[in-house]
């Protein structure tokens, strides 16, 4: 079965650390990657994506992530974290094939607490 | 652009009433639509996949006669809650492909808090 895999509930970090937030999948072929965040009682902001090319893709409010075909990882990092980055972040999935509706599959999601 | 809306943003009704939750696509026209429902410190599930003019695909689990999906133009898609009880209390977000675009990639919407008493 295809699945995203977010292995950590909470990550904490202290303002201006850098800031890992990590995701692994199991779907087949090439599929599309994202990343959104989601603050409290809101929907979710598109952070990031991945299709094709370079394997480091930037993103908004200094976000990047790094993918790894090996590995089938597509972790978010941000070289410098801050407070205002505290939010529930996903992981997302677009499988090439997914029925001709461009369905995602999203990952458990992550809540990063960043402390001043 | 590509901005999507939901009203309301939040809605309080007794059990046995019905709900209804539209979802515009402001600057856009939208041939697919999404509806998904979060449970608090969940992840999105999604309920069914709306396309403009024709009927909704249900997930699996999902019952139809119970969440009423209409998407009767480009820029509309509406969820109903028929008959809502206290377990239909969730979040739902809807999600819009803009029609044309490269990777067909969704738009969020800000989501409809329904709490039913």
């Amino acid at each position: 079965a295809q699945s995203v895999a977010q292995p950590e509930d909470q990550v904490n970090v202290a303002e201006g650390n850098p800031l890992t937030v990590k995701c692994t999948y199991s779907v087949s072929g090439n599929p599309y990657l994202f990343w959104y965040v989601q603050y409290p009682n809101r929907g979710l902001q598109f952070l990031l994506k991945y299709i094709t090319g370079d394997n480091l893709v930037k993103g908004s409010y200094g976000f990047e992530a790094e993918f790894n075909k090996s590995q089938t990882s597509f972790h978010l990092k941000k070289p410098s974290a801050l407070v205002s980055d505290s939010a529930l972040y996903f992981c997302a999935v677009r499988p090439v094939f997914s029925g001709g509706y461009n369905k995602l599959i999203f990952g458990a999601g992550t809540r990063l607490a960043v402390h001043p | 652009g590509a901005v999507v809306s939901q009203h309301p943003s939040w809605v309080i009704c007794k059990s046995g009433t019905s709900v209804k939750i539209e979802c515009r696509s402001l600057d856009f026209q939208a041939t697919t639509m999404f509806w998904y429902r979060q449970f608090p410190k969940q992840s999105l599930m999604l309920m069914a996949t709306s396309n403009e003019g024709s009927k909704a695909t249900y997930e699996q689990g999902v019952e139809k006669d119970k969440f009423l999906i209409n998407h009767a133009s480009l820029t509309l898609s509406t969820l109903t809650v028929t008959s809502a009880h206290p377990e239909d209390s969730s979040f739902y977000i809807c999600s819009a492909i803009k029609a044309g675009s490269s990777y067909n990639e969704q738009f969020f919407g800000p989501g409809t808090r329904l709490t039913v008493l």
